[in-house]
C-alpha cells in the first residue's frame, strides 16, 4: 500500500506571493492533518480534515488555509508568504477521524522555502 | 492543555551501548502516547504507541517503551543501538476530545559513533 505522498518535495517562493501544497493520503485514509515543522518551533498542528470539513485549526494566522477534496486528497495554501513561512510542512493521514488513540501515518513533506 | 517536554536535545552514543531517551508529558487524563523517528530530509515513521494496558510497549526496530503514570513519562529504549538509528526521535501525546491532534516534544536528536 503507497504511503502518505506530498507534492512537490520542494518550493521556493518569494515573500508576498503565495503557495499550495498538496496530499494524497494512504487508501482507505479519510482524515487528513497538517503539521508544520521549524527548527524554532518544532512540530505545529496547522488543521486537520475529514469529510472535506475542516474539524480544527492549530494556532495559525488566516493566511494558513486549507481544503480536503471528496478523494480525501488535502490541498493546503499559505497566502502572502513571510520568511518565517520557511519550513517542513508534513501531511498526516490516519483512517478516520481520531479520539486520540489513532496513529498518523506522515509523508515526507514539502520543503517550503521563502525568500 | 497537553504538553511534551524532551529534555535531552542531543544525546550521542557508541553503536552497541544501550539507549534511553527521555519524555515527560503533561495531560489531565490517560493520555495516548507516541514515539516517532525521523531521518534527515524524510517524514515521521512511527515508532511505538502507548493507549491502554501493559506499561512496557513494543515497537519497530527493536524499541520499547515504558509508561509510567506516577512520573508522566514515556522513556524510550533500546538494548544495543546501531550507526542505522541516527536519527531524531520525537515524542507526542494525543488529544482525546474533539478534534485529533498531536502534540509534538521538541525532538531528541541521536548520535551513533561506530
Amino acid at each position: 500500500k503507497a504511503g502518505v505522498t506530498q507534492t512537490p518535495r520542494y518550493l521556493i517562493k518569494t515573500r508576498g506571493q503565495q503557495v499550495t501544497l498538496s496530499c494524497s493520503p494512504i487508501s482507505g485514509h479519510r482524515s487528513v492533518s497538517w503539521y508544520q515543522q521549524t527548527p524554532g518551533q518544532g512540530l505545529q498542528f496547522l488543521f486537520e480534515y475529514f469529510s472535506e470539513t475542516q474539524r480544527n485549526k492549530g494556532n495559525f494566522p488566516g493566511r494558513f488555509s486549507g481544503r480536503q477534496f471528496s478523494n480525501s486528497r488535502s490541498e493546503m495554501n499559505v497566502s502572502t508568504l513571510e520568511l518565517g513561512d520557511s519550513a517542513l510542512y508534513l501531511c498526516a493521514s490516519s483512517p478516520r477521524p481520531g479520539t486520540g488513540n489513532i496513529p498518523l501515518h506522515f509523508g515526507n513533506g514539502t520543503r517550503l522555502t521563502v525568500t | 492543555a497537553q504538553s511534551v517536554t524532551q529534555p535531552d536535545i542531543h544525546i550521542t552514543v557508541s553503536e552497541g551501548a544501550s539507549l534511553e531517551l527521555r519524555c515527560n508529558y503533561s495531560y489531565g487524563a490517560t493520555p495516548y502516547l507516541f514515539w516517532y523517528v525521523q531521518s534527515p530530509g524524510q517524514g515521521l515513521q512511527l515508532l511505538l504507541k502507548y493507549f491502554s494496558g501493559d506499561t512496557l510497549v513494543q515497537g519497530i526496530k527493536g524499541f520499547e517503551a515504558e509508561f509510567k503514570r506516577s512520573q508522566s513519562s514515556f522513556n524510550l529504549r533500546k538494548p544495543s543501538v546501531h550507526w542505522s538509528d541516527a536519527a531524531e526521535y520525537f515524542c507526542a501525546v494525543g488529544a482525546v476530545a474533539g478534534s485529533y491532534q498531536l502534540t509534538f516534544g521538541k525532538g531528541t536528536k541521536l548520535s551513533v559513533i561506530p
